[in-house]
């Protein structure tokens, strides 16, 4: 499996503000994604992150509030830009190998905004 | 329409008891994937499990057990001799032809020593 890394692990930020959190993973994967988790709830995606092109991103998730960037096969980062409380929650990056079917998630970035 | 439905929020054994939680999943491809991953409270997502549709073949590992029927579209996840170690949320996942991962609403474990 993949070993993927996220930095940081928690931050606390003020409203208004942004935060980018970087995703590395140790080997080259197809495809890497982003996916939001807010308290007591489930996975929800928030978009595909595309190597050299822009992110595919998923209903209700905009460029303008969650710029993506994918320079190569190993590493992406999400920005959560213009921050509000309602942006707490835990990101976390996962990625699918080049020749498997398994999906595996970073440790997860948690998210506070006061 | 796709989507994976685990019905129990919460459940509590106690240690040693055998636990099932439940996941039935919608989808229309014939082609698709079911995965189960642990997240304790640290907050990471452990994978556990996958599995193809054309497999219906039953899984064991160690004290997990999975049972994928696709007559009911139903693919349940038993621990076996619970442990407190086992305490955490368990999501249930379907991934159609289109790469993007479905997941439940989770399921609370809690085993009480």
């Amino acid at each position: 499996s993949a070993v993927i890394s996220q930095k940081p692990s928690r931050d606390i930020c003020q409203r208004g503000t942004s935060l980018t959190i970087q995703c590395q993973v140790d080997s080259q994967v197809t495809m890497m994604f982003w996916y939001r988790q807010q308290p007591g709830q489930s996975l929800t995606l928030i978009a595909t992150a595309n190597q050299g092109s822009e992110a595919t991103y998923e209903s209700g998730f905009v460029i303008d509030k969650f710029p993506i960037s994918r320079p190569n096969l190993t590493f992406s980062t999400l920005t959560v830009s213009n921050m509000s409380p309602e942006d707490s929650s835990i990101y976390l990056c996962s990625v699918r190998q080049v020749d498997s079917y398994e999906q595996y998630f970073g440790p997860g970035t948690r998210l506070t905004v006061t | 329409a796709q989507k994976v439905t685990q019905a129990q929020t919460e459940i509590s054994v106690v240690e040693k008891e055998d636990v099932t939680l439940d996941c039935v999943y919608e989808t229309r491809d014939t082609t698709y994937y079911l995965f189960w991953y642990k997240q304790p409270p640290s907050g990471e997502l452990v994978f556990l499990i996958r599995r193809n549709s054309f497999d219906e073949q039953n899984e064991i590992s160690g004290r997990y057990s999975w049972n994928f029927q696709k007559s009911t579209s139903s693919f349940n996840f038993t621990i076996t001799a619970s442990q407190v170690v086992d305490s955490a949320v368990y999501f249930c996942a379907l991934r159609p032809h289109t790469d993007k991962l479905i997941f439940g609403t989770g399921t609370r474990l809690q085993v009480f020593p």
